[in-house]
């Protein structure tokens, strides 16, 4: 099992619309965690950490859920500029700093 | 502002030549990071640093090499390039403590 897994999707959705990502992690004492956009033969960027109590950025909402070992991405009213590859990034405890990539979630917004 | 800078942006070169990528920070960051990219692998890191003079493997270190004389330099060396080695490379520092990691543009390189 992959430490950090995604779906390589693409989800492809209407401009508008609501959608989720999720990310498992197998470590259970990882402590901190991110969600990066990466645009096509681009660096990634950071797009929010992701905190034990969820936080909100405008359209965007990350979750952690320890218990189950994901976390989750909600962008809702979605735009063609949000059409890109979606990484979460995990530092697990015993790693330094360390990040572990998942595989990237692709997203194409369609008008 | 501070900022992350990779040199060059795209390189061309044969193989068997001996290649250094740059990465250069301001943000006085002590942890610097390299990974490279390649399609079916996403992000796989190479070397990283936790501080000058101190350099470490990643998952993919043969081939490459890095040294940490300063804090703002985390140079990428190629000792032998090999085709296999023909990537998007990518820099990235971080703060430490668990704070994310911010990348550079990036370094495309092919070798012939």
């Amino acid at each position: 099992r992959k430490e950090v897994e995604q779906d390589p999707g693409p989800f492809n959705v209407p401009e508008g619309a609501t959608v989720a990502f999720n990310c498992t992690y197998s470590n259970s004492a990882s402590q901190s965690f991110f969600w990066y956009r990466q645009d096509c033969r681009k660096e990634p960027k950071l797009l929010m950490s992701v905190y034990s109590s969820g936080n909100e950025d405008g359209r965007f909402t990350a979750q952690l859920n320890r218990a189950s070992q994901y976390i989750s991405l909600l962008i809702r009213d979605s735009k063609l500029s949000d059409s890109a590859t979606y990484l979460c990034a995990v530092i697990p405890n015993n790693a330094g700093n360390m990040l572990t990539f998942g595989g990237g979630t692709r997203l194409m917004v369609k008008p | 502002d501070a900022e992350i800078t990779q040199s060059p942006r795209h390189k061309i070169t044969e193989t068997g030549r001996q290649v250094t990528l740059a990465c250069h920070q301001t943000w006085n960051h002590n942890n610097m990071f390299w990974y490279r990219q390649d399609l079916g692998h996403g992000l796989r890191l190479i070397h990283y640093s936790y501080g000058v003079q101190d350099t470490n493997k990643g998952e993919v270190s043969d081939g490459y090499s890095v040294s940490r004389s300063n804090t703002e330099d985390l140079p990428l060396t190629l000792e032998s390039a090999a085709s296999s080695q023909t990537s998007v490379y990518f820099c990235a520092s971080s703060k430490g403590g668990g704070q994310p990691q911010h990348f550079g543009d990036g370094t495309r390189l092919s070798i012939l």
